[in-house]
């Protein structure tokens, strides 16, 4: 298996457009993360799903942002509009069972997202 | 106050020194992971334990559950070695918080 992989691995974006960045979980996984990583923050939860449904979205920072996960092999995370401050990068990550990373957890490479 | 400390914030050391870094959590458990995280970005689930200790190559995690202490030991460290290493904790209530995470960089 190729691993969990997302794109694009850049993005640069205008402040008020609209950005999408997408992950295909390992083949298998039911469960997928999505984390943001600033300096000022660290690592954070965003939202994670299990069997394609959305379980806790808690560390969605606001409206702005929405994710989905149409089948078990794809997921997007939309920023819509996107703001200078929500430049970070995104990763990505799946287990094979479980909530959380009660099981050993499989990162994409991560988008680095730049809002200008 | 963070729930998940780690120290130091950076470390660095001489290739072939034994390397411990360490994370502190302030509330139960289920679970602790350590990360490492490359230069270029790419993170990697090094161990999960909720007791006792794992050990992996030259890395070994240990956990203390009734101090609420783990740590991650390098022996022999090398220079690829050097690497954001960040702990995690998948807290009782299900959610999962991260460590600041510790800069390590192993000088030859």
């Amino acid at each position: 298996d190729a691993g969990v992989i997302q794109s694009p691995r850049h993005e640069v974006t205008e402040m008020g457009q609209e950005v999408t960045l997408r992950c295909k979980p390992i083949s298998g996984h039911n469960s997928l993360f999505w984390y943001r990583q600033t300096m000022m923050r660290g690592l954070e939860l965003l939202i994670y799903f299990n069997n394609n449904v959305p379980i806790d979205d808690s560390g969605m920072p606001e409206d702005r942002f929405s994710a989905k996960m149409p089948n078990a092999s794809f997921s997007t995370l939309k920023i819509q509009p996107s703001e200078p401050r929500d430049s970070a990068v995104y990763f990505c990550a799946s287990t094979p069972i479980g909530k959380n990373l009660n099981t050993e957890a499989f990162f994409g490479q991560g988008t680095r997202l730049t809002v200008v | 106050k963070n729930e998940v400390e780690q120290s130091p914030q950076n470390l660095t050391a001489q290739e072939g020194e034994f390397i411990t870094i360490n994370c502190s959590y302030s509330v139960g458990i289920s679970a602790l992971h350590w990360l490492q995280q490359h230069p270029g970005g790419g993170i990697v689930s090094l161990f999960m334990l909720s007791s006792g200790k794992k050990k992996h190559g030259r890395l070994i995690a240990t956990i203390n559950i009734q101090e609420k202490h783990s740590s991650l030991h390098i022996t022999a460290s090398h220079p690829r070695d050097s690497a954001v290493y960040i702990c995690a904790a998948t807290l009782d209530q299900g959610n999962l918080i991260f460590g600041k995470g510790t800069k390590l960089s192993v000088k030859p």
